[in-house]
């Protein structure tokens, strides 16, 4: 996991209220996403961007938002609109295009 | 999109066992990817097969790849507690910069 930080480890939302997750690298990769992941399920892809400035929506998009303002930085909004929100967020960072993907620790978001 | 699909989905061996797990794709791949997942923390990459690769070795890891049909074996041989965990496969398309993850096999190792 080194090189990536997400946080907080456990979050709590409440009905109708928006949450953002955080994920920090420090190993000057342009490319970085973020992965929801159901128990007993693959990882999907909600957003990914490719340089600063830039993000394109994946394949479940719709309920989260993301901004790329720093390169170090991709924050994920899980909005009141995305109405099953309880999962694993997973954001990964990529050195050499389609070689390899590096993970952070993950967050837990549960529904209180 | 999830392309790969491994089998088996779980799986429990002795320590010291060999554990086999296979991938199966559905369309052209650029490469092929395998990552271990310890329960509650983020994925790892533990190899990479080329699709003009056959087969790769990294310490007690072993992967094939058969393209003609279009599937994936990842051996780990003389298995040890710590190798517990989930083993996904993912896959790079041709035409598209993204990862496609499978649903993952669950491998415990009984001590």
């Amino acid at each position: 996991d080194g090189g990536i930080t997400q946080s907080p480890k456990y979050l709590f939302r409440k009905e109708g209220q928006n949450v953002t997750l955080s994920c920090e690298q420090n190993l000057n990769h342009d490319a970085m996403y973020w992965y929801r992941q159901d128990p007993g399920q693959g990882l999907r892809l909600i957003y990914y961007s490719q340089i600063v400035n830039d993000f394109q929506k994946g394949d479940i998009a719709e309920g989260y938002s993301v901004s790329r303002e720093k390169k170090e930085s991709f924050p994920l909004t899980v909005t009141s609109a995305q109405k099953n929100p309880t999962a694993f967020y997973l954001c990964a960072t990529e050195g050499v295009a389609n070689e390899k993907l590096f993970f952070g620790s993950g967050t837990q978001l549960s529904v209180l | 999109s999830q392309q790969g699909e491994e089998d088996p989905q779980a799986l429990s061996i002795q320590e010291g066992e060999n554990a086999t797990m296979n991938c199966s794709y559905k369309t052209s791949i650029n490469n092929l990817q395998w990552y271990r997942q310890n329960s509650g923390r983020g994925l790892v990459h533990l190899i990479l097969i080329r699709s003009n690769e056959r087969e790769k070795h990294s310490g007690r890891l072993r992967v094939t790849l058969d393209t003609s049909k279009k599937s994936s074996s990842l051996l780990i041989t003389a298995s040890r507690a710590a190798d517990t965990a989930s083993y996904f496969c993912a896959t790079v398309l041709y035409g598209n910069n993204r990862l496609a993850f499978g649903k993952g096999n669950q491998v415990v190792v009984i001590p």
